[in-house]
């Protein structure tokens, strides 16, 4: 079974710095997708960016960028330029190709300080 | 825009109670999912389904039973609620899986279930 992990309960960043959060997973499939997710206080699940496994470029989506390495199983996210409306909860998600389910991390808690 | 409505988004119930959580999706999505969160151990699935009537386990389904008589419509049922069930429940939706890309999957806000 796979598994998530993000190791870093809570993180803090100033307002128009950058910040990375971390997450790595354990997998023995070769092709998978993997997400994060933001969860603002309101709680609505908002997808942040995905990326696919068998893509060697690391995805990017305005000020947020990933830095995927499938040998060492990491796929961290950075925010940069920091603003206000970035602070929530940021989960990482693995979805294999054969299934429909999503695994989660346990989440990591961002606050941006002005 | 995709909307996932789930419809009450905090109830308290009584141990014993029998509970209905419902959720409508308005993109034709033919998967949906029931998800609780809890702090510290993230998200984690209790059933999904990817047709009407059709339902698969997740990881933590015991005390739960779902329902989908109309695809748009997906329901999260508690037959006899208990204390440990207090939890944030989510509900998604997603189209089917193709198995050459990854599909997006879209949250409702969630629902705070507290069981006294």
């Amino acid at each position: 079974a796979q598994t998530v992990t993000q190791s870093q309960p809570e993180m803090s960043v100033q307002e128009a710095e950058t910040v990375t959060l971390s997450c790595t997973y354990d997998t023995s499939e070769s092709d998978y997708y993997l997400f994060w997710y933001k969860q603002p206080p309101s709680r609505q699940m908002i997808l942040v960016i995905r990326q696919e496994a068998y893509k060697q470029q690391n995805a990017t989506e305005n000020r947020f960028s990933v830095n995927f390495q499938k040998a060492a199983k990491s796929f961290s996210l950075k925010i940069s330029d920091s603003q206000l409306g970035d602070a929530a909860m940021y989960f990482c998600a693995y979805r294999s190709p054969y299934g429909n389910k999503l695994v989660f991390g346990a989440g990591t808690i961002l606050r941006v300080k002005s | 825009d995709v909307k996932v409505t789930q419809s009450s988004r905090y109830l308290v119930k009584r141990t014993g109670e029998k509970v209905f959580l419902e959720c409508v999706q308005d993109m034709d999505h033919e998967n949906m999912f029931w998800y609780r969160q809890d702090p510290g151990l993230g998200l984690r699935l209790i059933y999904f389904s990817y047709d009407v009537k059709m339902k698969e386990k997740g990881d933590i389904p015991e005390g739960y039973s779902v329902s989908r008589e109309k695809k748009e419509r997906f329901s999260l049922i508690l037959e006899s609620a208990s204390t440990n069930q207090t939890s944030m429940y989510l509900c998604a939706s997603s189209l089917w899986t193709d198995q050459s890309f990854g599909n997006t999957i879209y949250f409702g806000e969630g629902s705070w279930l507290t069981v006294v």
